[in-house]
């Protein structure tokens, strides 16, 4: 597949599990994104990983885990999660320098019960 | 850091008319403004992008121009279809404390556009 792939699609989780949101992208770029999107604050950024290092963490709450691996897989582990944080989380990528498109993937609805 | 702010947050139009959306943008050394259109249940897609060294760029029915003394801009639509339908996010490149920007984007809080047939 081509683009930006995100695992899985939809996701329901109680407030005591763990799991693991995957993202892949096939462009060749070097920087991935995690964005949480919810009725309230539409587009919030999260994570940056720029060359494989993390270079933001826009205060995110540490139930919230990044891992990125190499320049093409990023991860969001999440662990103890509360219904506050059901949304549909994105993932996109672009080239690390400033003033390139953004793409994403489809996204993982996340619902915690 | 920057901060983006975009007005409107709904617009209803009907088919055939024009739609415009504004943004205002808060760190000046931002160099790089596209727009996303988010289709219900679909990723974001951009549609249109603009540089700080071009006032204004056109594409079809989708124009989007900046100014950049005032900090602000815009996205046109003419001859609005149903299709058209979404909600537009803009966006601006933005740097990080240090001064750098890495790609990073600030996102408006998104305008539902609704164009009736």
């Amino acid at each position: 597949e081509t683009g930006v792939t995100q695992t899985p699609r939809h996701l329901v989780m109680g407030m005591t599990n763990k799991k693991s949101l995957k993202c892949e992208q096939h462009l060749g770029h070097n920087a991935m994104y995690w964005y949480k999107q919810s009725a309230k604050k539409p587009l919030e950024l999260m994570f940056v990983y720029s060359l494989e290092e993390r270079v933001e963490n826009n205060s995110v709450p540490s139930r919230f885990s990044p891992e990125c691996p190499n320049s093409s897989h990023l991860f969001l582990h999440l662990h103890t999660l509360q219904p506050e944080d059901s949304a549909l989380y994105l993932c996109a990528s672009s080239q690390a320098s400033g003033g390139y498109e953004q793409y994403f993937g489809p996204g993982t609805r996340l619902t915690v019960t | 850091g920057e901060n983006v702010e975009q007005h409107p947050s709904t617009l209803s139009v009907q088919e055939g008319d024009s739609a415009v959306i504004k943004c205002t943008y808060s760190d000046s050394a931002s160099n790089y403004f596209p727009w996303y259109k988010q289709e219900l249940g679909k990723r974001p897609q951009l549609i249109i992008d603009i540089r700080s060294n071009v006032g204004e760029k056109k594409d079809q029915r989708i124009a989007v121009t900046l100014n950049k003394t005032a900090k602000h801009f815009s996205l046109h639509i003419t001859e609005t279809q149903p299709e058209d339908s979404a909600v537009y996010f803009c966006a601006a490149s933005g740097t990080n404390a240090g001064g750098t920007s890495y790609g990073k984007l600030t996102f408006g809080q998104g305008t539902i556009l609704t164009v009736h047939p």
